[in-house]
């Protein structure tokens, strides 16, 4: 089965520690995967795509096909990060994304 | 700039009413989506239209039904609202043919069914 998996409902973390939020998939296919984001107030956007392993607002993820994850990591967590954050998976030939349940990230200062 | 726009922030509604929700995009693009986002759910795909008049169910379509008439813009309708369908409801759009691409996020209509 197609599916999602973000364990964490809830990271608090203080502002300037490292910061992991947790993705795992489950996917027969080759995985095209992503992470979205929602600030407060804000519309869902992308924050970055594994294909493109680019690095944004300091934000990495990297596919494991080995252990089906892709986790988002920041080394040093700032208070502006706080936000509601999806992993998705793309479902091949579709154009369609599987969202996981999401995880609130909040950097106290 | 791709702008996607939903015709109310926030609706209230009572229970065995209809309801329209209108999604508006416009960057000419073919797939057009309807999720809801609650929260510990995360967002769940209710209907996906990849062309006009087109449409598929998504993995929770039971209780609601959509409508594209016209290339730019996609209607979620409840035919009779009912409570456990209080939410928030996101549309999205993209190009057809891109499933790498970004999908574009409207702002999001808040309902509440009474």
């Amino acid at each position: 089965a197609q599916r999602v998996t973000q364990p964490e409902k809830l990271l608090s973390v203080f502002k300037g520690a490292p910061v992991e939020l947790k993705c795992n998939y489950s996917y027969s296919g080759s995985p095209e995967l992503f992470w979205y984001v929602q600030y407060s107030r804000q519309r869902l956007q992308l924050l970055l795509r594994h294909i493109s392993r680019e690095s944004i607002k300091g934000f990495t993820a990297d596919l494991n096909k080995g252990e089906t994850s892709f986790h988002l990591k920041k080394p040093f967590a700032q208070e502006e990060d706080s936000a509601m954050y999806y992993c998705a998976l793309a479902i091949y030939n579709t154009d369609k994304l599987i969202f996981g349940t999401g995880t609130r990230l909040q950097v106290f200062p | 700039d791709v702008k996607v726009t939903q015709s109310s922030r926030y609706l209230v509604k009572r229970t065995g009413e209809k309801v329209f929700l209108e999604c508006v995009q416009d960057m000419d693009h073919e797939n057009m989506f309807w999720y809801r986002q609650d929260p510990g759910l995360g967002l769940r795909l209710i209907y996906f239209s990849y062309d006009v008049k087109m449409k598929e169910k998504g993995d929770i379509p039971e209780g609601y039904s959509v409508s594209r008439e016209k290339k730019e813009r996609f209607s979620l309708i409840l035919e009779s609202a009912s409570t456990n369908q209080t939410s928030m409801y996101l549309c999205a759009s993209t190009p057809q043919g891109t499933s790498t691409d970004t999908q574009y996020f409207g702002p999001g209509t808040r309902l509440t069914v009474l």
